[in-house]
């Protein structure tokens, strides 16, 4: 079965700080996919990054990046100089290539950009 | 912007009672999938819909039902409505069954109060 763990429930980080959020993943599949998804208080499910399992390289998105160390199978997601607007629940998440297009959700972590 | 839509965006209802809650999913796109996502908790997947045909189902009791239309449009039914049924209903659209990466798309969700 799949799995997301995401241990930080929330954090507080100054703002045009850098911010790392954890994400360690379980599958037994051997090609699948890592998502990052923002959730403001609106509830829209944003994505903001994308990582396959066979990608030699990290994703990286304008300010988001995934780094992702298979061996570890984590697949941290890191925001370069936070802004407030920043601020919202970020979630993990993983799908497998070889089934449908079902998307396991970690808990979530709560983002706080201080000013 | 994603061009999935959902109906209503908030409504409340009375235990016992029936809701359905609709998804109009981005042009193009044959697969659409519900999620359920409980206060402080990340979405679970609810079921999947591929060219009208249920195509996955999560730990959902039958209770939860749905469809899909040939336009690709979608509805969400649950019956015998729980106090615990009270959560944010997303709808997520996909092109095909095999295609992720970043082409799965939500709407910004149904705000569903049991009462």
């Amino acid at each position: 079965a799949q799995k997301i763990t995401q241990t930080q429930p929330g954090m507080f980080v100054q703002e045009k700080e850098a911010v790392t959020l954890d994400c360690t993943y379980d599958t037994s599949d051997p090609s699948y996919g890592l998502f990052w998804y923002k959730q403001p208080s609106s509830g829209e499910m944003i994505f903001l990054i994308y990582q396959g399992s066979y990608d030699q390289q990290n994703a990286t998105e304008g300010r988001y990046s995934l780094n992702f160390q298979k061996a570890r199978k984590s697949a941290n997601l890191v925001i370069s100089a936070s802004q407030l607007g920043d601020s919202a629940m970020y979630f993990c998440a993983m799908t497998s290539m070889n089934r449908d297009d079902k998307i396991i959700f970690g808990k979530g972590t709560r983002l706080h950009i201080l000013p | 912007e994603t061009g999935v839509t959902q109906s209503p965006t908030h409504l409340i209802k009375t235990r016992g009672q029936q809701v359905t809650l609709r998804c109009s999913s981005q042009s193009g796109h044959n697969t659409v999938s519900w999620y359920q996502q409980a206060l402080g908790q990340g979405p679970q997947f609810i079921f999947q819909y591929y060219r009208e045909e249920e195509n996955g189902r999560g730990n959902f009791p039958p209770r939860f039902s749905g469809l899909q239309f040939p336009n690709y449009s979608s509805e969400l039914n649950v019956n015998a409505l729980e106090l615990d049924d009270s959560a944010l209903y997303l709808c997520a659209s996909s092109l095909a069954r095999k295609d992720i990466q970043n082409t799965i798309y939500f709407g910004e969700g149904s705000w569903l109060t049991v009462v």
